[in-house]
């Protein structure tokens, strides 16, 4: 069944960790996205990608990194987390339409920074 | 820039009133506008588009472009309209990354 999926559903993890959030997609998108929601908060854009070896930066300053090198895996990696990290991560993808496109979400990742 | 502004953070209604979920943008365009809905235990997903026109589980929204606006309403609000509710712009012409306002939680009473 066409699809996206988050892996680890929760995580928490002491300071100073090297973590990987996985995201795949089998709805054949082009697009794919990084927002981090906090309670009562925008969601905000960490990253994004327009396909294969295609990735950029959000409006969110983030100290996380991604990489994209096939177009249904989009993984996000923080080098050494740190509490102000803990939030709940979404991903998202949306196929090529130009107008109007439709983003199909993650169940998330909630993340806890001891 | 573009921007999306929720005013509401949470709005709680009883069974059977209206509803309304305010909605407004910053933008010098034209934009696309979209509303993504959250219940409890699920995932964020779209409930309409304004370019559809459509009414989604009695639910409407028009765009407004002289007050900016995209207000959601439901004449009749069910119990299993209680969700958090996402206003949502993709600017054309730009990079079209979705921008999403702060949310607005709706509780609907018995």
């Amino acid at each position: 069944e066409a699809d996206i999926y988050q892996t680890p559903r929760y995580l928490v993890i002491g300071t100073g960790k090297k973590i990987t959030l996985e995201c795949s997609q089998t709805m054949g998108h082009d697009k794919m996205y990084w927002y981090q929601q906090d309670p009562g908060m925008e969601l905000h854009l960490i990253h994004y990608s327009y396909g294969v070896n295609s990735t950029e930066k959000g409006d969110l300053s983030s100290e996380s990194t991604v990489s994209r090198i096939r177009t249904e895996h989009f993984p996000l990696t923080l080098e050494s987390a740190r509490p102000s990290h803990t939030s709940q991560y979404l991903c998202a993808s949306s196929e090529s339409r130009g107008t109007n496109e439709k983003l199909f979400f993650g169940s998330g990742t909630q993340l806890s920074v001891l | 820039a573009q921007r999306v502004t929720q005013p509401e953070k949470l709005l709680s209604v009883f069974k059977g009133a209206p509803v309304e979920l305010k909605c407004n943008y910053s933008y010098s365009g034209s934009p696309e506008l979209f509303w993504y809905v959250q219940y409890s235990r699920q995932r964020l997903q779209l409930l309409l588009r304004h370019i559809s026109r459509e009414s989604i589980k009695g639910f409407t929204a028009d765009l407004n472009k002289g007050e900016t606006s995209f207000h959601l309403k439901k004449p009749f609000a069910q119990e299993e309209d209680s969700a958090m509710y996402y206003c949502a712009l993709r600017a054309p012409g730009g990079s079209y990354i979705p921008t999403f306002g702060r949310g607005t939680s709706l509780i609907v009473h018995p």
